[in-house]
């Protein structure tokens, strides 16, 4: 089937600190990649995609590539802020089935202390 | 433009009731998708409508069901509510471009509350 597996939370970093959140899939077909990000309270929101093998997808300082060798989609960034602090779900969608469905990962929540 | 706007953004409900949520996706969107979110079960899709019809659906009792109107507004109805269907109710709107451009828009979330 198709699955999408997250690293366990919270990440728990100091403003300024160098972030990783780890993502492999298993996909049945050829997907696209995503992430998205949750704030408090709030629905999601689409931070990054890839549509391809090693595509990388950047937004607001955050990368993640595409490796289709490893089916990884790690969500970096070099320098965090406590604005930051939220939860990240990396999810993928099957290309080519002509539906819309995303599988998402269980997410993974950030906190960053100034 | 305007995003996916939800309505109700929140709803407190009782056993046994039923429940209509409402989406209106981004002007232009055709394709409306529903999401439920858990603590338990994590992010889980639920159905797609495209120009009026479920084009895919998720793994759900027949108690969810939904509908799109002419104008890619949607609604989705729980009927016989249950404790377990307290979730934030997503609903994401997406254009149906081209495949490698296609990226779903979220709303904000109907969280809905069963006693």
């Amino acid at each position: 089937g198709n699955s999408v597996t997250q690293m366990e939370g919270p990440v728990t970093l100091s403003e300024e600190a160098f972030l990783t959140i780890n993502c492999t899939y298993t996909a049945t077909g050829y997907p696209s990649l995503f992430w998205y990000v949750q704030y408090p309270g709030e629905g999601l929101q689409l931070l990054l995609k890839a549509t391809k093998a090693d595509d990388k997808g950047s937004n607001k300082g955050f990368e993640a590539t595409y490796r289709k060798e490893t089916t990884s989609f790690h969500l970096e960034k070099g320098s965090v802020q406590v604005s930051d602090s939220a939860v990240y779900f990396c999810a993928l969608r099957l290309m080519n089935t002509g539906f819309q469905k995303l599988v998402f990962g269980t997410g993974t929540r950030l906190l960053v202390s100034p | 433009k305007a995003g996916v706007t939800q309505t109700p953004r929140y709803l407190i409900k009782t056993r046994g009731q039923q429940v209509t949520l409402s989406c209106s996706p981004i002007s232009g969107h055709r394709s409306v998708s529903w999401y439920q979110q858990t603590p338990g079960q994590g992010l889980q899709f639920l159905f797609e409508y495209f120009s009026e019809t479920q084009r895919n659906k998720g793994n759900f009792p027949g108690r969810f069901s939904g509908r799109q109107f002419s104008n890619s507004r949607s609604e989705m109805n729980v009927s016989t509510l249950e404790l377990g269907d307290s979730a934030l109710y997503l609903c994401a709107s997406s254009a149906r471009l081209a495949e490698d451009q296609e990226t779903q828009y979220f709303g904000p979330g109907t969280r809905l509350l069963v006693l």
